[in-house]
This record gives C-alpha cells, structure tokens and sequence, in this order.
C-alpha cells in the first residue's frame, strides 16, 4: 500500500510570515499533486510535478520535488488570510488506462490578519 | 468550461429513505469519480468509471449504488445509509491521457 505522511497537520501563523509544508511518500508515484480545499468547496488543483529534482513556482508559493521523486514540500512566501485553507498532496498512480489518486492527510493553514 | 457541478449542495435523510446525487460535466471526460470525504480528512476514492463503465469499486458497501447513463453524468444513488455515513461526496472527472482530475464542490450528506 502506498502511503503519503503529511506534515504538519495543522499551521496556524500571522500574516507575512513563511510556511513549509511536507509530503512524504513510502514509494514512488507516477507524479505528485498539490491540492488546496476551502471549507465546502471541493479540491482546486494547484500544480503537478513529474521530474525529480523539479522546483515549480506559482506566485508565492514554491513547489518542489525531491530527487527521488518521494517527497515534495510546498513553501508559501509572505502568507496571506486568503492562502488559509486545507492543503492536500496527493499520489498520482497510473495503470489500465485509470490514474488514481492517493491522499496525503492534509495541513489546515490558518492565517490571522 | 473546466466546471463540474453537483447536486444537491446540502442532503439530509433518514437512515430508511433513498436518494441520489448527481454529477455532471460537459468537458468531454470519459473518466469519473466518487470520493467520500470526511471531516478533517483527506477524500476517500469510492468508484471510478471509464467510458460509463465501472472500473474501480473500492470496496464500498452496497446501499451506495453508482450510475453512469451517459458521458456526462454520474449519480449515485443512496438507500439504507447509516448515520456514520455522514459526509462531503465529491465527484470528479478527467480527460483521457491526462492525470489531472476537476472536482466538483460536492454535496454535504447528513444521515440522521
């Protein structure tokens, strides 16, 4: 069984300050997904990563993947109250056609004004 | 058009009714799916279909029943439930080749 670690679960951090966020997989997956959810709303993707060693960049938040394509950490720069939200990584698995995705647990990021 | 709808947006029913959710997405994806997501956790996959077929059924209890009729939409029709069966059903759809899945902002189930 794949598994994703997530870390941490909950953030909880004032406006303007850094955050790194951790994804941590047993095994290797075909890619690795970022996913932001706000309460009621369903999963928004934010961005893929496939190569390892990969640094995407999206504004102020900076995505990685490690070498080993296992981990991948999400770095948000100068968070904002619009940035709170419930981040989720997630294990791309590709087979017959189908892609799955594996979940990490999520970091619920909360960030006072 | 990358939207998938979902309805109702809020359900409740008892633990003797039936009901049904339904999804739809007008993308042209072939490939939908049903999680279950609860509180503070990280949605669970339920059921996936390709070409209205079947493909994956994560070994979800029979008074969740799924129905593909057409590319475009996915129910799922719900009968017998238990209160511990409360929670956001997301629905979601890809296009073939590619793994990135659009979800839909689900329906909030409460089984009294």
């Amino acid at each position: 069984t794949q598994l994703l670690e997530q870390s941490p679960q909950f953030l909880s951090i004032q406006e303007g300050e850094n955050l790194t966020v951790y994804c941590n997989s047993s095994s290797v997956f075909s890619s690795l997904q970022w996913y932001r959810q706000e309460p009621g709303e369903g999963p928004v993707l934010l961005v893929t990563v496939v190569t390892g060693g990969e640094v995407k960049k999206l504004k102020r938040l900076t995505f990685q993947f490690g070498d080993a394509r296992k981990d991948s950490s999400l770095h948000i720069t100068a968070a904002q109250p619009g940035d709170t939200g419930l981040y989720l990584c997630a294990g791309v698995s590709a087979g017959a056609g189908s892609y799955q995705l594996t979940f990490g647990k999520g970091t619920k990021l909360s960030v006072i004004p | 058009d990358t939207e998938v709808t979902q309805t109702p947006k809020h359900l409740v029913m008892g633990m003797t009714n039936k009901k049904s959710l339904k999804c739809e997405q007008h993308m042209g994806h072939r490939a939908m799916y049903w999680y279950k997501q609860k509180a503070k956790k990280p949605p669970e996959l339920m059921f996936v279909y390709s070409y209205e077929k079947l493909s994956i059924n994560e070994s979800v209890p029979s008074r969740f029943s799924p129905e593909c009729p057409n590319s475009s939409l996915l129910n799922l029709h719900l009968h017998a439930l238990q209160p511990e069966d409360s929670a956001l059903y997301l629905c979601a759809s890809r296009a073939g080749g590619t793994d990135t899945q659009y979800f839909g902002p689900g329906t909030r189930l409460t089984v009294l």
